[in-house]
């Protein structure tokens, strides 16, 4: 089975600080995501990326930044944190083409709180 | 743009009865269409998932989902609940065989409460 490891399930940080939130999947998909999950509002697509060094904006990319350096590896970074970033994030992944490109498999999450 | 709403908020159902969650979507051609379930502090794990051909289709955990074109709906069921089918689930629209691999869109989900 496909594994998307997220290796920070809790973080507490500031308001200011930077943040980096780490994604490793082992089965070598091509496509990688990054959703913020908020109750009431379900699952919104931060960014994405289908390559190494690519990245595509999705629904809510505003105080966001990754980084894909490797093809196994994806990291959320918010520049500086504010309150309003305190969130679950759920990172995915899926294969490049066809119809595996729609089936994501996703990690255990991050739950944010920024103080 | 694609959309999915997940009428539901909240279900609550009787351990052993029947549960039908509603979704219905918004797209211009066929979608891909998929059911997830996310259990508390867990990320999303794969119900099920349609992509064309019989319109109903079977998942994991008991659950089906029926595809209805004219209704533009994915309704998930299952007979007969379980205490562990408590737990928040998400229906979601893909762009289909003509789109781009960009993500899914999620509705909001549904938090199904089970009652002893």
């Amino acid at each position: 089975d496909v594994k998307v490891t997220q290796s920070s399930r809790y973080l507490v940080k500031r308001t200011g600080e930077k943040v980096f939130l780490e994604c490793v999947q082992d089965m070598d998909h091509e496509n990688m995501f990054w959703y913020r999950q908020d109750p009431g509002l379900g699952l919104r697509l931060i960014y994405f990326s289908y390559d190494v060094k690519m990245k595509e904006k999705g629904d809510i990319p505003e105080g966001y930044s990754v980084s894909r350096e490797k093809k196994e590896r994806f990291s959320l970074i918010l520049e500086s944190a504010s309150t309003n970033q305190t969130s679950m994030y759920l990172c995915a992944s899926s294969l490049f083409g066809g119809a595996g490109a729609n089936v994501l498999t996703f990690g255990a999450g991050s739950r944010l709180t920024v103080l | 743009a694609q959309s999915v709403t997940q009428p539901d908020i909240h279900i609550t159902v009787s351990e052993g009865a029947s549960l039908e969650l509603r979704c219905n979507y918004s797209y211009g051609a066929t979608p891909y269409l998929f059911w997830y379930v996310q259990s508390p502090g867990q990320g999303l794990q794969l119900l099920l998932k349609y992509f064309s051909g019989d319109t109903l289709v079977q998942g994991i955990k008991g659950f089906e989902a029926e595809f209805k074109r004219s209704q533009s709906s994915f309704n998930l069921r299952k007979p007969s609940v379980h205490w562990s089918d408590a737990a928040e689930y998400f229906c979601a629209v893909g762009p289909g065989s003509g789109g781009g691999a960009d993500g899914l869109t999620f509705g909001k989900g549904t938090h199904l409460i089970i009652q002893p």
